[in-house]
């Protein structure tokens, strides 16, 4: 069975400096990786989607990358904002299936 | 661009009481999921719907059924609703095979 862990499961960083999220999953037969945000009390949306055969993903001060055969993605954030605090969920998607395998997430909090 | 739309936002039930959360996209997507989300356990797989016409269940199918009415919609029932189903409930779809998730906004349930 895929287990996805994210840690740590909380962290604050200061407005301005750079963000980095790890995820690990323990099985490397993935179809993707999917980082998501989530805000209090409201649903998830998509940051990035990154197919097996990619490195990494790109969009605006976001940046993820995969590293398959390690079991490992890390989704960076520059120059933090006090939007961005939220929590960030990382999933993997396993071959054989079109199930989700959710990590707990990271829940950030950027200090003005 | 609505992308999955859930109905309603909120529901207070008695303990014993039925009710269906609706769930409706608009991508075209080929498959359909209804997820709970509780403090300290993550987001766990209720339902799923493949493809119009199938669905199966996830981790915690009990006390739940669906129904894909069409391909655009996936509702989730509660035959007799009880206070440990107090959860939030999201639905999300996918294009079949390696598509990313779209989730809806999520529907607060509240079991007394």
């Amino acid at each position: 069975k895929q287990e996805v862990t994210q840690i740590p499961a909380a962290l604050s960083v200061p407005e301005g400096e750079n963000l980095v999220l790890n995820c690990s999953f323990t099985d490397s037969a993935i179809y993707n990786l999917q980082w998501f945000r989530q805000d209090p009390g409201k649903g998830l949306t998509s940051l990035l989607l990154i197919q097996s055969s990619q490195r990494e993903q790109t969009s605006g001060r976001l940046n993820a990358s995969l590293d398959k055969s390690s079991g490992r993605s890390t989704l960076y954030i520059a120059a933090s904002q006090p939007g961005d605090s939220a929590t960030y969920l990382c999933a993997v998607l396993p071959y054989g299936n079109n199930r989700l395998a959710f990590g707990k997430g990271n829940q950030v909090v950027v200090i003005p | 661009n609505a992308g999955v739309t859930q109905t309603p936002k909120f529901q207070v039930l008695k303990t014993g009481q039925s009710m269906t959360l609706q769930c409706a996209q608009d991508m075209n997507h080929n498959s359909m999921y209804w997820y709970r989300q509780d403090p300290g356990m993550g987001l766990r797989l209720i339902y799923y719907s493949a493809s119009e016409g199938t669905t199966d269940k996830g981790e915690v199918p009990n006390g739940y059924n669906v129904s894909r009415l069409n391909k655009r919609e996936f509702s989730l029932r509660l035959e007799s609703a009880a206070p440990s189903q107090t959860s939030v409930y999201f639905c999300a779809s996918s294009e079949a095979g390696r598509g990313g998730y779209t989730f809806g906004s999520g529907t607060r349930l509240t079991v007394v």
